[in-house]
């Protein structure tokens, strides 16, 4: 059984660039959920992905979109982006909406300067 | 807005010594009461979890005490090692969605 991917780990962006960030969940699950975990602190909920819709949104901009593939892979792609953005964006991947019982994926660190 | 608060922020036990970590929730309509375990450079690792109708769960070394009159859930790590240092996170789930304390991070020392 494959575990949560994510790419790339690490990238560097200067503010007002775009970025995506790719994941690939856990063999079984179609749900993605998206987390922004800023240094020292809890992760954040930014959006979750079932069946390649949009089930849920946090508190972030719109700047913040994604997709979900037909093979429940997702992406994050985040616009003009800003020096805030900086953080380590995790995907977690669940089997329907259970989403207690996520897994992780190791994170992408962003760095904005 | 955090909904759920976590406490301490850090903590030093000794070897084979008890952590303890505690969160408080406001929210009655969180279904499902998971704790992650971080290390430096990983994604949280789901450790053990707890559903508001049970008041205690325990797994090896790791318990989960559950007070759900007051809106309140502890882990106690028992026989605390240094392989157990890491940042731990409290979470809430309801509405799709998990909403995460700020962490504890733990250090065990030899």
């Amino acid at each position: 059984e494959t575990g949560v991917t994510q790419s790339p780990t690490h990238l560097i962006k200067t503010r007002g660039q775009q970025v995506t960030l790719r994941c690939s969940s856990q063999s079984g699950h179609n749900t993605v959920s998206w987390y922004q975990q800023a240094l020292g602190q809890g992760p954040q909920f930014i959006f979750q992905y079932y069946r390649e819709e949009e089930n849920g949104r946090g508190n972030f901009p719109p700047r913040f979109s994604g997709l979900q593939f037909p093979n429940y892979s997702s992406e994050l792609n985040v616009n003009a982006l800003e020096l805030d953005d900086s953080a380590l964006y995790l995907c977690a991947s669940s089997a329907g909406l259970a989403v207690h019982e996520q897994y992780f994926g190791p994170g992408t660190r962003l760095t904005v300067t | 807005q955090q909904q759920v608060k976590q406490s301490p922020q850090s903590l030093i036990v000794q070897k084979g010594g008890i952590s303890i970590i505690n969160c408080a929730y406001e929210n009655t309509a969180f279904d499902y009461f998971p704790w992650y375990q971080q290390f430096p450079g990983k994604g949280p690792a789901l450790l053990i979890a707890i559903r508001p109708d049970v008041s205690e769960k325990k797994e090896g070394r790791f318990t989960i005490s559950f007070n759900k009159s007051a809106k309140q859930f502890s882990l106690h790590i028992m026989d605390s090692q240094p392989g157990d240092s890491a940042t731990y996170f409290c979470a809430a789930s309801g509405d799709y969605k998990l909403s995460f304390g700020a962490g504890t991070t733990v250090t065990v020392r030899a």
